[in-house]
């Protein structure tokens, strides 16, 4: 397994569910980043853990809560999501000190 | 704050050259960077370039960016079916990690 992997890749949920999102990198950064791309919007940055520790909190609700156990995993759990929180969920990662950043394929989430 | 924009679309013959164009504000960029995301998939970094540079080659791929009028272009040669997706520009900027700013993507359509 190379690079950054997400999964599951698509996910469907009513309002009332709780369901998570997983990131994993295979390498060896030490920076993660969670983004939402929606239709016709620039992709915006939510979360960013820098040596496990969220060092960016881009006004995101509450509804949306991130967890980064160690540098290699990151998680986005969601509860009470609203359809307009339907969109592509993209995760990325870096070395803290270096340029360039990596992403996944993203999870298509539905909320109905 | 930060704004980065392109235009929405381009289409061209393949064979030709394509130019995807991007102006960007913040200044005190350091790397700007082109992505390429292909329908249902994550974003492929396509190359980037040192905000003291002028150019950069990489194969059928030419980076121009005017720092004076803060503008960056992609130049595709020889440009193939394969090419066509969304093109998004970014900056950087920001200490202890990297903080990427996008635009909001050019479909760029190939036809044969």
């Amino acid at each position: 397994e190379t690079g950054v992997t997400q999964t599951p890749r698509h996910l469907v949920m009513g309002m009332t569910n709780k369901k998570s999102l997983k990131c994993e990198q295979h390498l060896g950064h030490n920076a993660m980043y969670w983004y939402k791309q929606s239709a016709k919007k620039p992709l915006e940055l939510m979360f960013v853990y820098s040596l496990e520790e969220r060092v960016e909190n881009n006004s995101v609700p509450s509804r949306f809560s991130p967890e980064c156990p160690n540098s290699s995993h990151l998680f986005l759990h969601l509860h009470t999501l609203q359809p307009e929180d339907s969109a592509l969920y993209l995760c990325a990662s870096s070395q803290v000190t270096a340029d360039t950043q990596y992403f996944g394929p993203g999870t298509r989430l539905t909320v109905l | 704050g930060e704004d980065v924009e392109q235009s929405l679309f381009l289409s061209v013959r393949e064979g030709d050259s394509s130019v995807i164009n991007c102006t960007y504000t913040d200044s005190s960029s350091t790397y700007l960077y082109w992505y390429k995301q292909e329908p249902g998939a994550g974003l492929q970094l396509l190359t980037y370039i040192f905000s003291n540079m002028d150019m950069k080659q990489d194969q059928r791929l030419t980076v121009l960016l005017n720092k004076k009028d803060k503008h960056l272009s992609l130049r595709i040669a020889d440009t193939q079916t394969g090419d066509s997706a969304i093109y998004f520009c970014a900056e950087s900027w920001g200490t202890g990690f990297q903080k990427l700013v996008f635009g909001t993507g050019t479909r760029l359509l190939v036809s044969p």
